[in-house]
């Protein structure tokens, strides 16, 4: 079945420190590749997406994303976190060509210490 | 910009009354998503439309109706409300072209069955 998996319920980093959340999913084809991330009581927001070509992926707000087949992964990264970037992070996949089948990993919430 | 628009943002309901979530976007989107969010479980896909006068079901569509009777608007209808029900719930649309692809989301209904 195809699923999509966040290891990492909840992580803590220092301001300024650097970020990797998990994701890995199981499709039979590869997937496109989705991150999105949600505020506190607010909706979800598009951080990045991967189509296809280059396997390292600019988002916004200093995210970045690499595609790697062989490990069936797509792990978000950030060099510097900020305190603002504090939220739940949802990794989501969906096969080619359906619109309407979308799925989301449970979730990485993403505490930032002072 | 409106973008999408939930409302009631909160409710409560007693077991068996019913009950219609109202969304609307202004973008001129085809697709339009309602999604249900548990504590810890990600979202969950449960009826979308990709166009006017077409619905199709998602995941978890069971005690869930929708209508889409106009390009703006997908209203999802709880009829005979259960406490399994409880959740917050997600409009969300997006346009039609793949490269483009991205997921607007309204602010969400946090929905209470007693």
């Amino acid at each position: 079945a195809q699923s999509v998996t966040q290891p990492d319920i909840h992580i803590t980093v220092s301001e300024g420190a650097s970020l990797e959340l998990r994701c890995n999913y199981s499709y039979g084809a590869t997937p496109y590749l989705f991150w999105y991330v949600q505020s506190p009581g607010q909706g979800l927001q598009l951080l990045l997406k991967y189509f296809s070509g280059d396997t390292l992926v600019q988002g916004i707000k200093g995210f970045e994303a690499e595609f790697k087949r062989s490990q069936s992964s797509f792990n978000l990264r950030k060099p510097s976190v900020h305190w603002s970037d504090a939220a739940e992070y949802f990794c989501a996949a969906r096969g080619g060509g359906s619109q309407g089948n979308l799925i989301f990993g449970k979730g990485t919430k993403l505490s930032v210490k002072p | 910009n409106a973008g999408v628009t939930q409302t009631p943002k909160f409710r409560i309901l007693k077991i068996g009354q019913s009950m219609t979530l109202q969304c609307t976007q202004d973008m001129n989107h085809n697709y339009m998503y309602w999604y249900r969010q548990d504590p810890g479980m990600g979202l969950k896909l449960i009826y979308y439309s990709v166009g006017a006068g077409i619905t199709d079901k998602g995941e978890v569509p069971n005690g869930y109706n929708v209508s889409r009777s106009t390009t703006e608007d997908f209203p999802l209808r709880l009829e005979l409300a259960a406490p399994s029900q409880t959740s917050v719930y997600f409009c969300a649309s997006s346009t039609v072209e793949e490269w483009d692809e991205k997921l607007f989301f309204g602010s969400g209904t946090q929905l209470s069955v007693l």
